[in-house]
């Protein structure tokens, strides 16, 4: 199993700004994901977070929006940049210890939320 | 592409009466079927997966689902609710990579006493 830990827990934001979010795994993972969580709306996948590499974003998401880290097997980072009320939602990173979900259990933090004001 | 759909947004059940929450999917081989729970402030808890073999899976917390191709649904039961099982409820299925999981809106189950 992996517990996933994530800081903030919660933040309030002024538009144009950029806030970081960080993600830490008890154990090494070799998958690292992040998702957006929309007030009334399903999870949806924003990026892999690939250690020793560029992330794979989804369609519809872009790095400089959000440019993700992931200097090691246990830590990942997610910045929204210039936020707009738009951005506001629970940001979620989750880990997959090895293998895929068909292989493996995937877990996930409790998440952040985030209101732009 | 791969969809998950959950018909009902909310629902709300006495407590110690059964439950049934509803997932339909989009897929186009064999599905990997998930069901998830997110209590308030916490992250979401992996209650049961279908990946083959008997179509009737026992999960954590007594809750079992049925997967059902005919009808390309993966239905979550529970014969007794109890007022801590008031949570969202997430069906998810795989992206076919085996890389990441797709979800369906959630269900959002309250318990009445």
């Amino acid at each position: 199993s992996a517990v996933i830990s994530q800081k903030p827990s919660r933040d309030i934001c002024q538009r144009g700004t950029s806030l970081t979010i960080q993600c830490q795994v008890d154990s090494q993972v070799t998958m690292m994901f992040w998702y957006r969580q929309q007030p009334g709306q399903s999870l949806t996948l924003i990026a892999t977070a690939n250690q020793g590499s560029e992330a794979t974003y989804e369609s519809g998401f872009v790095i400089d929006k959000f440019p993700i880290s992931r200097p090691n097997l246990t830590f990942s980072t997610l910045t929204v940049s210039n936020m707009s009320p738009e951005d506001s939602s629970i940001y979620l990173c989750s880990a997959l210890p090895r293998g895929g979900v068909r292989d493996n259990e995937q877990f996930f933090g409790p998440g952040t939320r985030l209101t732009v004001l | 592409a791969q969809s998950v759909t959950q018909p009902d947004i909310h629902i709300t059940v006495s407590e110690g009466a059964s439950l049934e929450l509803r997932c339909n999917y989009s897929y186009g081989a064999t599905p990997y079927l998930f069901w998830y729970v997110q209590s308030p402030g916490q992250g979401l808890q992996l209650l049961l997966k279908y990946f083959s073999g008997d179509t009737l899976v026992q999960g954590i917390k007594g809750f079992e689902a049925e997967f059902k191709r005919s009808q390309s649904s993966f239905n979550l039961r529970k014969p007794s609710v109890h007022w801590s099982d008031a949570a969202e409820y997430f069906c998810a299925v795989d992206n076919q990579a085996g890389t990441a999981l797709i979800f369906g809106k959630g269900t959002t189950l309250s318990v009445s006493s």
